[in-house]
């Protein structure tokens, strides 16, 4: 199974940009990147995913490296309601998800 | 529309007990995922199951099993609990199988002792 490698923890500031990096260097040719977030005493929360392209949705934007072993999570304006546990996720071939250790973000007022 | 709902919240067993958790997806949604979530291991996943049939399946031992009802409501079963199997149980659901976006319930928070 491919994995990722993701920090431990980040900090930001309010209202700065977030770049939440993930390595994967195993990825496949077929695997999906995704991230999810877990907010404290909730279950994940969807935030995007891609496979080549860059994306963009109202919450965030991925930034996937060309040879596609790693991705960054971009948080244009972090918020304090953004503190949680980011995971970067691979969804191979056969549709199972391996959940990465996740960063988990902290976000000073 | 209301969002994944899992039964129980919370629970408490002994070891060699059996325990049935249940999930409620999304209305209209048809797949259900299953996963388990405990500080060392983080998460992990159980089994998918769509339109009443297991489509994926993690790498636990056979303890652990589920179905899907016609309604697309799901159970999950653990036998012969062990110390090691208290951890938060996550359901969650999507329209399709292999659906990226996956919406999670609150979890149930399963105590062995």
């Amino acid at each position: 199974d491919a994995k990722t490698t993701q920090p431990n923890s980040m900090e930001s500031n309010e209202e700065e940009p977030v770049h939440l990096p993930c390595n994967h260097s195993t990825i496949s040719g077929t695997d999906y990147i995704h991230w999810y977030r877990q907010l404290p005493s909730q279950g994940p929360e969807y935030v995007i995913h891609g496979l080549t392209s860059n994306v963009n949705n109202r919450m965030a934007s991925l930034a996937i490296a060309e040879d596609r072993k790693s991705s960054t999570l971009i948080l244009h304006r972090a918020t304090l309601r953004d503190a949680a546990v980011y995971y970067c996720i691979l969804r191979d071939i056969s549709y199972i998800p391996t959940f990465g250790r996740g960063t988990s973000l902290i976000v000073h007022p | 529309k209301a969002g994944v709902t899992q039964t129980p919240r919370y629970l408490i067993k002994t070891r060699g007990q059996q325990v049935t958790l249940s999930c409620s997806p999304i209305s209209g949604h048809r797949s259900v995922s299953w996963y388990q979530q405990t500080p060392g291991q983080g998460l992990q996943f159980l089994f998918e199951y769509f339109s009443e049939t297991q489509r994926n399946k993690g790498n636990f031992p056979g303890r652990f099993s589920g179905r899907q009802f016609s309604n697309s409501r799901s159970e999950m079963n653990v036998s012969t609990l062990e110390l090691g199997d208290s951890a938060l149980y996550l359901c969650a659901s999507s329209l399709a199988d292999g659906d990226y976006e996956q919406y999670f319930g609150p979890g149930t928070r399963l105590t062995v002792t």
